[in-house]
């Protein structure tokens, strides 16, 4: 079945420092990938999506590739703020014809201290 | 348009009681899913629904259960609470829910955090 490994956290940065957080996955064809965040107390927020290999995606200075090769969708941003502090979630979609279901890593915890 | 909107947003039940939560989807959105969050076990997949039909569920007892409108709006039925039901339980929405190239992005409401007593 499909699945999604995240390093775990809780990363601990401070501001303006480079950000990591790696994820690769296991999955039949060729499914979509996504990050999403979350912020205390909240629901899950879209972050950035790719659909096929060598896409990028991006938003809000994050960004993340789509590897095939290596099976891997990391998220970088270059100079984290103090707000960027959440739960980053890495997650996949089956291929188009199935069922709409995501699977998620397990999150990964940042916290960005001045 | 307006997001994803799940209501109540806080839910205090004890053992043996049943809930019911709703979502409504962005409008146009066909596909609603339905995930629990628990620290535990993170993320897991309840049900989808499209077009007023359960087309895919997850591994969970039939103690959980929902539906969906003709408007697409959807319901989850919690039934027996159990402590361990205890989660903050996330609706999902998309347009096609993938059926068509390009549709399977989810887009999440804030979640119902149901506590059992």
């Amino acid at each position: 079945g499909n699945s999604v490994t995240q390093m775990e956290g809780p990363v601990t940065l401070s501001e303006e420092a480079f950000l990591t957080i790696n994820c690769t996955y296991t999955a039949t064809g060729y499914p979509s990938l996504f990050w999403y965040v979350q912020y205390p107390g909240e629901g899950l927020q879209l972050l950035l999506k790719a659909t096929k290999a060598d896409d990028k995606g991006s938003n809000k200075g994050f960004e993340a590739t789509y590897r095939k090769e290596t099976t891997s969708f990391h998220l970088e941003k270059g100079s984290v703020q103090v707000s960027d502090s959440a739960v980053y979630f890495c997650a996949l979609s089956a291929p188009t014809g199935t069922a709409s279901k995501l699977t998620f890593g397990t999150g990964t915890r940042l916290q960005v201290t001045l | 348009k307006a997001g994803v909107t799940q209501t109540p947003r806080y839910l205090i039940k004890t053992r043996g009681q049943q809930v019911t939560l709703s979502c409504s989807p962005i409008s146009g959105h066909r596909s609603v899913s339905w995930y629990q969050q628990t620290p535990g076990q993170g993320l897991q997949f309840l049900f989808e629904y499209f077009s007023e039909t359960q087309r895919n569920k997850g591994n969970f007892p039939g103690r959980f259960s929902g539906r969906q409108f003709s408007n697409s709006r959807s319901e989850m039925n919690v039934s027996t609470l159990e402590l361990g039901d205890s989660a903050l339980y996330l609706c999902a929405s998309s347009p096609w829910g993938g059926r068509r190239e390009g549709t399977d992005t989810q887009y999440f409401g804030p979640g119902t955090r149901l506590t059992v007593l």
